[in-house]
C-alpha cells in the first residue's frame, strides 16, 4: 500500500502562508492526491484533491511536481481558525482513503 | 441538505458486548464507508459498500461486520468488544466508488466508542 510522510505538527501566527509537504515516492500511476482538514471530535472535511501540476480553490491550493512522488498545500493567510489536523492521503485501488497521522496545524495570535 | 448523520453520538460499553452503529449518507449517494479512528492516528478504514454490497475490506478481525440497506443507510456491528475498540466511528458517504477524483467522500460527525 502506498504511504504517505508528512511533518508531525508545524506552527504558525496569523496571516502567515503556511506550506505543508508530504512525500510519497510509491505512488501508483492511477492515485490521486487529497487533503482533509480534521477539527477535535469532527470528520475529516475534504480540502482540496489533485493528481498534477497545481490546483486552486477558494480555501488552498495544492502543488505537485512532475514526479509526483511529493505534493505541497499552501493554505493563504491563516487564521486561527485553521487550527487542526491536516491529512494528506492517496485514494487506495478501492476508492478508500488511506490516512496517516497527519499534521497538527497550530496557529498563533 | 443534510450532511451525513451518525447514531449514536456518544456510547458506553463494557467488554464482551457488541454494538450497532449506524450511518445515513447524503441523499443521492449510493456508497457508505466505515472508518475507525484512535485516539491520536488518523482514521482507519474498516469497510467501503456500494449498492448494498460489501466493495472494500480493511484490516479488522471478523468481529467487525457491517451492511447497507435498499435506502443505502448502513449498519456497523463489532461483536466481543475489547478495551481496545474504543475510538471514534467515522462513517462517509459519496455518490460512487472507485479511482475518479469525482468520489469524494463526505466524513460524518462520529459516533464515539467507549469500551470498559
Amino acid at each position: 500500500l502506498a504511504k504517505t510522510t508528512q511533518p508531525i505538527s508545524m506552527d504558525s501566527y496569523e496571516g502567515q502562508e503556511v506550506n505543508i509537504t508530504c512525500s510519497h515516492n510509491n505512488i501508483a500511476t492511477n492515485d490521486y492526491i487529497t487533503w482533509y482538514q480534521q477539527f477535535p471530535s469532527q470528520g475529516p472535511r475534504f480540502i482540496i484533491q489533485g493528481y498534477k501540476t497545481k490546483v486552486t480553490n477558494e480555501v488552498a491550493s495544492l502543488f505537485i511536481p512532475a514526479d509526483r512522488k511529493s505534493s505541497t498545500l499552501s493554505l493563504p493567510r491563516v487564521s486561527l481558525s485553521d487550527t487542526a489536523v491536516y491529512y494528506c492521503l492517496l485514494r487506495g485501488s478501492q476508492g478508500n482513503l488511506i490516512f496517516g497521522k497527519g499534521t497538527k496545524l497550530s496557529v498563533k495570535p | 441538505d443534510a450532511g451525513v448523520t451518525q447514531s449514536p453520538t456518544h456510547l458506553i460499553k463494557t467488554r464482551g458486548q457488541h454494538v450497532t452503529l449506524r450511518c445515513s449518507p447524503i441523499s443521492g449517494h449510493k456508497s457508505v464507508s466505515w472508518y475507525q479512528q484512535v485516539l491520536g492516528q488518523g482514521p482507519q478504514f474498516i469497510f467501503q459498500y456500494y449498492e448494498k454490497e460489501e466493495r472494500g475490506r480493511g484490516n479488522f478481525p471478523d468481529r467487525f461486520s457491517a451492511r447497507q440497506f435498499p435506502n443505502y443507510s448502513s449498519e456497523l456491528n463489532v461483536n466481543a468488544l475489547l478495551l481496545g475498540d474504543s475510538a471514534l466511528y467515522l462513517c462517509a458517504s459519496s455518490l460512487t466508488i472507485g479511482e475518479s477524483s469525482y468520489n469524494e467522500q463526505f466524513f460524518g460527525p462520529g459516533t464515539r466508542l467507549t469500551v470498559l
